[in-house]
């Protein structure tokens, strides 16, 4: 079964406005979690790293202020899409380490949002 | 800079025959190597991994290849089988938590009954 759980799986929003994803570790506990964004037919491209009570990193061209991310627990990290735009439409996917499993990563299912 | 660079972007194979997708990366720190396979509007789910202390390993019919040497790592996948039909990423990072993947672009397999 699903380790890393993800939620909503599909929204769609109002361009303007804003919109939360969850990931949670249903078992484990993740000090670390990431988010990804994955265009059709593309690949997964990190956004940024989520640690546990600290604020996230981001990668290069991924704005902070737009995509706010919030892991206030050790199972649940939140991505938050402010002021979202047709073009943030997308599928956002987030990962979380199980260090007691040899430091594997666990993927979500997923959330599909489209921005209309 | 493509830190991962994979191919072929897509590749058909007959029900039965085996399909090969290479990699090949350029940051020497990176110590960890999966392969992910991912169905449409699914996330990805792990499938197989090696580290650099193996040049091959294998998990039923999955069976990755590594050449430490040359920087490049494959996947294998025997008597390939209509359900494998996927999207193929791998990856590479540094083996330590808390550590990103960086991924490859991905190859669509389609197996052909």
């Amino acid at each position: 079964g699903a380790v890393v759980s993800q939620h909503p799986s599909r929204v769609i929003c109002k361009s303007g406005t804003s919109v939360k994803i969850e990931c949670r570790s249903l078992d484990f506990q993740a000090t670390t979690m990431f988010w990804y964004r994955q265009f059709p037919k593309q690949s997964l491209m990190l956004m940024a790293t989520s640690n546990e009570g600290s604020k996230a990193t981001y990668e290069q061209g991924v704005e902070k202020d737009k995509f706010l991310i919030n892991h206030a627990s050790l199972t649940l990290s939140t991505l938050t899409v402010t002021s979202a735009h047709p073009e943030d439409s997308s599928f956002y996917i987030c990962s979380a380490y199980r260090t007691n499993s040899g430091n594997t990563i666990y993927f979500g299912e997923g959330s599909w949002l489209t921005v209309v | 800079q493509q830190q991962v660079k994979q191919s072929p972007q897509s590749l058909i194979v007959q029900k039965g025959g085996i399909s090969i997708i290479n990699c090949a990366y350029e940051n020497t720190a990176f110590d960890y190597f999966p392969w992910y396979q991912q169905f449409p509007g699914k996330g990805p789910a792990l499938l197989i991994a090696i580290r650099p202390d193996v040049s091959e390993k294998k998990e039923g019919r999955f069976t990755i290849s590594f050449n430490k040497s040359a920087k490049q790592f494959s996947l294998h996948i025997m008597d390939s089988q209509p359900g494998d039909s996927a999207t193929y990423f791998c990856a590479a990072s540094k083996y330590q938590a808390g550590t990103a993947l960086i991924f490859g672009k991905g190859t669509t397999l389609s197996v052909s009954s």
